[in-house]
């Protein structure tokens, strides 16, 4: 079975630029999550999707940040513009159902912001 | 919110057992977890214990659950040089959509 996949792995850019990552959760996995890790810290939710619907966002930097998840397949996560504190690793992670007891993390997209 | 707090860095020697400690604030906390974050690579679930349970055996992990001092330890017998990564802890909360709140992660050093 195919793990949740991510891209890009790494990527470096400019304060006040934009970026996407990319994820493509299990399939047949409703359920998909952003959660952003900061070196040295635990990943903290960014956002939960049920299919393509949001259930949480609360934890996420609307000035800056956007999710989709259009079709309930893969999503995107974009920061536009971004700044230097948002350097961190975005790790996707997916589940089969919502209150899931087991999440499938993917190896996440390092960003690095100058 | 809940908060959930580790200690940094734990260093033992081959062969010696590592226990991780985490304590958590929140007490309907339902599922408790563990994971293993090698460097470069994505968490990988090491095992979980319900909230009604006071311990989880599985190979070489022993997980502890005291839901009254709100504490959670992971021992691991016999440590290798493979078992060093950063241990996360995390909890979950029943009707939160399965939403964790992770811990900052312990640094398991495994000395030859």
């Amino acid at each position: 079975e195919a793990g949740v996949a991510q891209s890009p792995r790494y990527k470096i850019i400019e304060k006040r630029q934009s970026v996407a990552f990319w994820c493509n959760p299990i399939s047949g996995h409703a359920t998909l999550y952003w959660y952003q890790q900061i070196l040295g810290q635990g990943p903290k939710l960014l956002i939960q999707f049920q299919n393509n619907g949001v259930v949480d966002d609360s934890q996420l930097p609307k000035d800056r940040f956007s999710a989709e998840r259009l079709k309930g397949v893969d999503s995107t996560l974009k920061i536009q513009p971004a700044k230097l504190e948002d350097s961190a690793v975005y790790l996707c992670a997916s589940s089969l159902i919502i209150d899931s007891k087991e999440l499938f993390f993917g190896e996440g997209s390092r960003l690095t912001v100058l | 919110g809940e908060d959930v707090e580790q200690s940094l860095f734990l260093s033992v020697r081959e062969g010696d057992s590592s226990v991780i400690n985490c304590t958590y604030t929140d007490s309907s906390s339902t599922y408790l977890y563990w994971y293993k974050q090698e460097p470069g690579a994505g968490l990988q679930l090491l095992t979980y214990i319900f909230s009604n349970m006071d311990m989880k055996q599985d190979q070489r992990l022993t997980v502890l659950l005291n839901k009254k001092d709100k504490h959670l330890s992971l021992r691991i017998a016999d440590t290798q040089t493979g078992d060093s990564a950063i241990y996360f802890c995390a909890v979950g909360i029943y009707n939160q959509g399965g939403k964790l709140i992770f811990g900052q992660g312990t640094e398991l050093s495994v000395k030859p």
